[in-house]
């Protein structure tokens, strides 16, 4: 299973565009990269999915280099409310589990 | 459409008490997974459950804990004699399909915060 790294913590303001980097160095070919959010004291809340170059939903756009050994999660013009745990997770398409890191705790203050 | 149910959302339980965990997936789901959060950590996976059949139970300790997903019914995590070790919040998740030509997402109910006295 691929491991993935990220970093600790990040802070940011309201209006801000937020980026969070994840490696994935040994990633394999029929790998997904995926990325969830979790506020507290609730279950974490899928965000968005890609395979490849980007991909964009109403909430995120993930940017995922040619080499595929790290993505990037931006969330455009962050709002207080996006303060929260967002998990970088690879998984296959023969995946069940998720493999939840300590994830990267976002701040966002007024 | 109602999202992953589980109950109770709070648990507490004596030393050597039982635990009985019990989630209800989403309309039209048939997998269901099991995962443990102890404070300041990550999701823990536990089992992964197909309605009547256990299909990956890598995660579950080896004593004291078992899974059930019955033909009718919710999925009941239960956990026997339980330690203080145990407190944790359990979150339960479903999905639609597993595999395939895609990769589904999971759907993860509130969770239930187990705290052992």
């Amino acid at each position: 299973l691929a491991k993935t790294t990220q970093p600790i913590s990040m802070d940011s303001y309201e209006g801000q565009e937020v980026n969070i980097t994840c490696s994935h160095n040994n990633i394999a070919t029929n790998d997904y990269i995926t990325w969830y959010q979790q506020f507290p004291s609730q279950g974490p809340r899928f965000i968005i999915q890609g395979y490849k170059t980007k991909v964009t939903n109403e909430v995120a756009s993930l940017f995922i280099p040619a080499d595929r050994k790290s993505s990037t999660l931006s969330l455009p013009r962050v709002s207080l409310s996006d303060t929260a745990v967002y998990y970088c997770l690879v998984l296959n398409q023969a995946g069940t589990a998720l493999i939840f890191g300590k994830g990267t705790t976002l701040s966002v203050s007024s | 459409n109602a999202g992953v149910m589980q109950n109770p959302r709070h648990l507490v339980r004596r030393r050597g008490q039982e635990a009985r965990l019990r989630c209800s997936p989403m309309k039209g789901h048939s997998h269901v997974y099991w995962y443990r959060q102890l404070p300041e950590e990550g999701l823990k996976f536990m089992v992964y459950l197909q309605k009547e059949n256990i299909i990956d139970e890598s995660g579950m300790p080896k004593e004291r804990f078992s899974a059930e997903f019955p033909k009718e019914g919710p999925s009941i995590l239960r956990i026997q004699q339980v330690v203080r070790g145990d407190s944790a919040a359990y979150f339960c998740a479903s999905s639609r399909t597993s595999g395939g030509n895609s990769v589904d997402e999971q759907y993860f109910g509130p969770g239930t915060r187990l705290t052992v006295t």
